[in-house]
């Protein structure tokens, strides 16, 4: 089974508007970490955000906001007062276990392709 | 402050022969792990390296092996190529930390592979 699933394959959105992209995700494990990850065209993963399951809050980070239901298990990324520079790929991913030794491992979804439109 | 590096970032091979791929950590940092992007794919988890040795590895066959070096870089190997072994493989870098840090890994641009 999928532990990460963004059914977004792409995505069109007007210059500064605001998007969502969506996450779902499926583990067992009460502690896991979720992370969205921005790759430009040169292939580097950029972090963008990270929201752990114990945090109260919802992460923000500049104009990135994550909007986490846990309930739901749904991490989507908001980002506000889009840019052409944000047109890339985004990929949301989950690592299980506490963020400690040995356990760096991350699950990544299959990514949405972000377009910005002048 | 220096990022992740990697080395080669082309190349190209054939089926059968072998690659050895190479990362430096960012500055700082003790933990490396490779990853492999086929496209239109998320990467998948390869394994990890900390204090040279293999701590967690993912479902890859044994064809893929890795070295970590005392000053942390790392190599990742692998034998007998395959055409489905075509792909942008990326090493991230990450320090050993605790519960109160995020943990997120930082990633090099990769090296991409094409096996024809």
């Amino acid at each position: 089974a999928q532990k990460i699933t963004q059914t977004q394959p792409g995505m069109f959105v007007q210059e500064k508007e605001a998007v969502t992209l969506d996450c779902t995700y499926d583990t067992s494990d009460p502690s896991y970490g979720l992370f969205w990850y921005k790759q430009p065209s040169s292939g580097e993963m950029i972090f963008l955000i990270y929201q752990g399951s114990y945090d109260q809050q919802n992460a923000t980070e500049g104009r990135y906001s994550l909007n986490f239901q846990k309930a739901r298990k749904s991490a989507n990324l908001v980002i506000s007062a889009s840019q052409l520079g944000d047109s890339a790929m985004y990929f949301c991913a989950m690592r299980e276990g506490l963020s400690n030794f040995g356990n760096e491992k991350l699950t990544f979804g299959t990514g949405t392709r972000l377009t910005i439109i002048p | 402050d220096a990022g992740v590096t990697q080395s080669p970032t082309h190349l190209i091979k054939t089926r059968g022969q072998q690659v050895t791929l190479r990362c430096s950590p960012k500055s700082g940092h003790d933990t490396v792990s490779w990853y492999q992007q086929a496209l239109g794919q998320g990467p998948q988890f390869i394994f990890q390296y900390y204090e040279e040795e293999e701590r967690q590895r993912g479902n890859f066959p044994d064809r893929f092996s890795g070295h970590q070096f005392p000053n942390y870089s790392s190599e990742l190997n692998v034998n007998a190529l395959l055409l489905g072994d075509s792909a942008l493989y990326l090493c991230a870098s990450s320090l050993v930390f605790g519960t109160t840090n995020t943990g997120e890994l930082f990633f090099g641009e990769g090296s991409r592979l094409t096996v024809l």
